[in-house]
């Protein structure tokens, strides 16, 4: 069975500041991990996703997530947040391309 | 090629009544998976279905929910004589099975009065 530990509910932080969201998991195999994004009142959008290859994956919009394998960690980063990255945020993994577990979420408060 | 749909969005019912959610995966999708969202929580597995077949089921409640996928039209999810506790957003999901991995629907809000 898999787990997925995301131990900040909430990181509030200042516009343009850096950001990291920290995922952790637990699993006796292999797994894929997502970083899932959902914003009020929506439905969840892939925001990036590790299955093989380079340790360190990009998403479109400037987040970035590093899978270390040693520490059992995923997690999220971006270096100059904007007032629309407010959402939560939400660590995923998988065992195969079937059901996800999720973590509990990280809510990310970005101020002007 | 339109995304997961999801209906209604919201959805109220009364104590006692049953609540039917909708979900069409997205055209060449044959894997649905449900999740449910409780107030401040993550999203927890349901589960999992093929078309005319449950692969997994594991996170469904024992009694009063249960779902189906038929060979012709949505997936639904059927949860009767719905309770106070039973309040919460409902995802679904559709993959077609492969590493592309999950599109999810917009969900569906169930508020039970």
């Amino acid at each position: 069975a898999q787990s997925v530990t995301q131990l900040d509910s909430q990181v509030p932080v200042f516009e343009e500041a850096p950001v990291e969201l920290r995922c952790n998991y637990s699993s006796s195999v292999s797994v894929y991990l997502f970083w899932y994004v959902q914003y009020p009142n929506q439905g969840l959008q892939l925001l990036l996703k590790y299955l093989s290859g380079s340790t360190l994956v990009e998403s479109i919009n400037g987040f970035e997530a590093e899978f270390n394998k040693s520490q059992t960690s995923f997690h999220l980063r971006k270096p100059s947040v904007h007032i629309s990255d407010t959402a939560e945020y939400f660590c995923a993994v998988s065992a195969g391309f079937q059901k996800l577990v999720f973590g509990t979420g990280t809510r990310l408060l970005v101020s002007p | 090629n339109a995304g997961v749909m999801q209906n209604p969005r919201h959805l109220v019912r009364r104590r006692g009544q049953e609540a039917r959610l909708r979900c069409s995966p997205m055209k060449g999708h044959s894997h649905v998976y449900w999740y449910r969202q409780l107030p401040e929580e993550g999203l927890k597995f349901m589960v999992y279905l093929q078309k005319e077949n449950i692969i997994d089921e594991s996170g469904m409640p024992k009694e009063r929910f249960s779902a189906e996928f038929p060979k012709e039209g949505p997936s639904i999810l059927r949860i009767q004589q719905v309770v106070r506790g039973d309040s919460a957003a409902y995802f679904c999901a559709s993959s077609p099975g492969t590493e592309d991995g999950y599109t999810f629907g917009s969900g569906t809000r169930l508020t039970v009065v």
